[in-house]
């Protein structure tokens, strides 16, 4: 199956810690994605983990892989206003060798 | 290094009328994609192009979407008649050679059908 699904709504308080989480059906993926959108903007990738890693860290970006329970999160340290847009988890199954994104969360922060 | 370009940024018609969009990818990227973000939804790919060859269109309505990319770099996609159903963002991205590359995505074309 292609099915990718998130929560669809998440509440900070700025400087706290987000905490976004993502299941996926089709564990053949290699990589797995972190996309942003923001308003009136196209989609831009943020950080990606190959599927044989459990973590990824970049700057205020931690990424955590769970294959056994086919489970990905996105956790933005210290989250500002500027973080404050629509996150997409996206993965590419080798039986399809297309993008499949999830359906979204909205990240809102507030001061 | 200029990004995907698209136009127009907005489009309203109305039901049964057609419209076309168009998506210059960045220089020397292969590979082209068109996805369609319904409201509240992720982007669902329609149509992917190899230069100028159609890799995969399992996804695209061919009873009323088209999309050509003749020359191997801009393409243009076409609803004709469009629905109700079509109002969404339209997305077009690119990538160097393939899926597994990153895919830079230019802005949208926002459709509303009346």
């Amino acid at each position: 199956g292609e099915d990718v699904e998130q929560s669809l709504f998440l509440s900070v308080r700025e400087g706290d810690s987000s905490v976004i989480n993502c299941t996926y059906t089709d564990s053949s993926s290699t990589y797995l994605y972190w996309y942003k959108q923001e308003p009136g903007a196209g989609l831009q990738l943020l950080t990606y983990i190959f599927s044989n890693m459990d973590m990824k860290q970049d700057q205020r970006l931690t990424v955590l892989l769970n294959k056994k329970d086919k489970h990905l999160s996105l956790r933005i340290a210290d989250t500002q206003t500027g973080d404050s847009a629509i996150y997409f988890c996206a993965e590419i199954p080798t039986t399809t060798d297309k993008l499949i994104f999830g359906t979204g969360t909205r990240l809102q922060v507030f001061p | 290094e200029a990004g995907v370009a698209q136009s127009p940024r907005y489009k309203i018609i109305e039901k049964r009328q057609s419209v076309a969009f168009w998506c210059n990818p960045i220089s020397g990227h292969a590979t082209l994609y068109w996805y369609q973000q319904i409201l509240g939804q992720g982007p669902k790919l329609l149509i992917q192009f190899q230069n100028n060859g159609v890799v995969d269109d399992s996804q695209l309505p061919k009873d009323r979407f088209s999309a050509e990319r003749l020359k191997g770099v801009d393409s243009t996609l076409k609803i004709q008649p469009a629905k109700l159903e079509d109002s969404a963002v339209y997305l077009c991205a690119s990538s160097p050679t393939g899926p597994g590359d990153e895919q830079y995505f230019g802005p949208g074309t926002r459709l509303t059908v009346t």
